[in-house]
């Protein structure tokens, strides 16, 4: 079975500075993915950026980049130059086979 | 355009009462997910389907049942049985039914309230 992790409940940060929003995973899978998703208050689910584990270098998805420490099973979002548009929830997720499986979610407020 | 269309976006029945939340996809994907978020929580899984005509249990899925008659479609039906059925659902869908890297593709979802 798989685990997720998000220890950090709410974050808030002022617009245009970094944040770094934590994950860590637990699974016996040899390859997965590693998914970060943003719900803003629409709901409406979003991808923001994925990791494929093999893969030893890091994503990035122009502000938005990963640091993946596979050893560690970690997998956390940097946030560059936060926009007011970035408030949301984010969700960090891990897929090993047919199941994808969610953290408890961080809620990130940016401030103006 | 392509996407997820799940329908009624808001939904209110009365405890005792079986409820069917439609979910209808037009983007050819094989694989479609139902999910079901509680408040400032993540999302858990309830049902999932590889393949029209199959479907697997995912995490959560005591007092619910799905069907996946047609690829575009994939109704949940929460029953009398679950018993706590007030929560937000999502359904999604993706491209590939047996790849770990295909991402999911959401609706909007919809918020059952049972009273």
């Amino acid at each position: 079975a798989q685990t997720v992790t998000q220890s950090q409940p709410e974050m808030s940060v002022q617009e245009a500075e970094t944040v770094t929003l934590s994950c860590t995973y637990d699974t016996s899978e040899n390859n997965y993915y590693l998914f970060w998703y943003k719900q803003p208050p629409s709901r409406q689910m979003i991808l923001v950026i994925r990791q494929e584990a093999y893969k030893q270098q890091n994503a990035t998805e122009n502000r938005f980049s990963v640091n993946f420490q596979k050893a560690a099973k970690s997998f956390s979002l940097k946030i560059s130059d936060s926009q007011l548009g970035d408030t949301a929830m984010y969700f960090c997720a891990s897929n090993a086979g047919n199941m994808l499986t969610f953290g408890g979610g961080t809620r990130l407020m940016v401030k103006p | 355009d392509g996407g997820i269309t799940q329908s009624p976006k808001y939904l209110f029945r009365k405890e005792g009462q079986n409820v069917t939340l439609s979910c209808e996809q037009n983007l050819n994907h094989d694989a479609m997910y139902w999910y079901r978020q509680d408040p400032g929580q993540g999302l858990r899984l309830i049902y999932y389907s590889q393949i029209v005509n199959d479907f697997q249990k995912g995490d959560i899925a005591e007092g619910y049942s799905v069907s996946r008659e047609k690829k575009e479609s994939f109704p949940l039906t929460v029953t009398s049985a679950q018993k706590n059925p007030t929560a937000f659902y999502l359904c999604a869908s993706s491209r590939n039914r047996n790849s770990y890297n295909s991402p999911l593709h959401f609706g909007n979802g919809t918020r059952l309230t049972v009273t």
